[in-house]
């Protein structure tokens, strides 16, 4: 069974803190995504990486930054938390362009 | 950049009607065009999805069909059930050499006993 895992289901977070929210998956995907889900607004992309050691910026990255130092884990930071960081993060991953991707179950991040 | 856009944004049937939602997008590249559906608490997951040499294609109860002139595509439920009641989202695409992976910005679609 294809897996996508997300390293918490639940987080609460002080304002300004650092945050590493992890994604693993053991597909042997080449790309991963970041998405941040809220009420009304759809899957919005945070960042994305298409091998090891790439990244792009998808349509939200400030406040972000990413890590990929393994093909199957995928890191998002918060460098510094703020209150309009609460939300819902999606990792995603695929193969290649053109094909299914794979959803982890989500991390609800609450910062206070 | 691709430019997509999903109708309606919220759909509310009675079980055993049909329920259609419809895809525009902008890039005339794109050649994959998936439909994803997310249920409470779970990640989005692919239901069906369709390539651009293809005009229609069914599975069960649920069919996409595709209008690559006009540059949009639909996913059709027939005889719907309360258990199809999820939000339901597009991502148009597949076109270049990496994309972005761009999502619809979603259908709350709910099934009404």
């Amino acid at each position: 069974d294809v897996k996508v895992t997300q390293s918490s289901r639940y987080l609460v977070k002080r304002t300004g803190e650092k945050v590493f929210l992890e994604c693993v998956q053991d597909m042997d995907h080449e790309n991963m995504f970041w998405y941040r889900q809220d009420p009304g607004l759809g899957l919005r992309l945070i960042y994305f990486s298409y091998d090891v050691k790439m990244k792009e910026k998808g349509d939200i990255p400030e406040g972000y930054s990413v890590s990929r130092e393994k093909k199957e884990r995928f890191s998002l930071i918060l460098e510094s938390a703020s209150t309009n960081q609460t939300s819902m993060y999606l990792c995603a991953s695929s193969s290649y362009p053109g094909t299914e991707a794979f959803f982890g179950q989500g991390t609800r991040l609450t910062v206070v | 950049g691709e430019n997509v856009e999903q109708h309606p944004s919220t759909l509310s049937v009675q079980e055993g009607d049909s329920a259609v939602i419809k895809c525009t997008y902008s890039d005339s590249a794109s050649n994959y065009f998936p439909w994803y559906k997310q249920e409470l608490g779970k990640g989005p997951q692919l239901i069906i999805d369709i390539r651009s040499n293809v005009g229609e294609k069914k599975d069960q109860r649920i069919a996409v069909t595709l209008n690559k002139t006009a540059k949009h595509f639909s996913l059709h439920i027939t005889e719907t059930q309360p258990e199809d009641s999820a939000v339901y989202f597009c991502a148009p695409g597949g076109s270049g050499g990496y994309n972005k992976l761009i999502f619809g910005a979603g259908t709350r679609l709910a099934v009404h006993p």
